[in-house]
């Protein structure tokens, strides 16, 4: 358990389907992040909340669109995917935006995404 | 651009072997270097180095940093295999006054053959 909990934690869909991934975060953290992996590539960092604001998206295609609702719950609604957006989707938090100092990220355990 | 190299970026040992993974960087403005272990889920955190030359140990695991050659190492003594992960390492970069930004490097697969 790492405090940070990703649902569904498997995903396929068509490139014309609409579908939403859920992130929670139970350790009082002020910041969450979306994060891209896919194969033999690093961590593409997506988008920044802090406070529940926006403060990065990193040219990230329209066609990924996050919400944060709350300072716990964070999502990523997908629709019109292609196939190159299969990749583990995870989801972190940390103390504070800005500074590993406070806390490191701590990371969901991801949501594995295919797109046919 | 922020540029992290880490190497080998595959490595296959028998338990019981002592392993070095090795982390470059080229950033501006540093502030930290992170570890973490990513066993096909969730990364863990595993350290975070400011400081040139001051180890940084768990158990069995230890890091250092050298701020002057711009890199890092991660020593893994005695591997088991519940060593073998994925070890991604991390640089936090950006001035004071501004939030920071992480960049990953690619990782390095680690298999403990028993």
């Amino acid at each position: 358990e790492t405090g940070v909990t990703q649902t569904p934690r498997h995903l396929v869909m068509g490139m014309t389907n609409k579908k939403s991934l859920k992130c929670e975060q139970h350790l009082g953290h002020n910041a969450m992040y979306w994060y891209k992996q896919s194969a033999k590539k690093p961590l593409e960092l997506m988008f920044v909340y802090s406070l529940e604001e926006r403060v990065e998206n990193n040219s990230v295609p329209s066609r990924f669109s996050p919400e944060c609702p709350n300072s716990s719950h964070l999502f990523l609604h997908l629709h019109t995917l292609q196939p190159e957006d299969s990749a583990l989707y995870l989801c972190a938090s940390s103390q504070d935006w800005g500074s590993s100092y406070n806390s490191p990220l701590h990371f969901g355990n991801g949501t594995r995404l295919t797109v046919t | 651009e922020d540029k992290v190299v880490q190497s080998p970026l595959s490595l296959v040992v028998h338990e019981g072997d002592t392993v070095t993974l090795n982390c470059s960087y080229e950033v501006t403005n540093f502030r930290s270097l992170l570890w973490y272990k990513q066993e096909k889920k969730a990364p863990t955190f595993l350290f975070m180095l400011t400081s040139s030359g001051i180890e940084k140990k768990s158990g069995r695991l230890s890091s250092i940093l050298d701020k002057k050659e711009l890199f890092s190492i991660l020593n893994i003594t005695a591997t088991q295999t519940g060593d073998s992960a994925v070890y991604l390492c991390a640089v936090e970069a950006g001035e004071e006054t501004s939030g920071s930004r992480l960049t990953f490097g690619e990782g390095t697969q680690l298999t403990v053959n028993p």
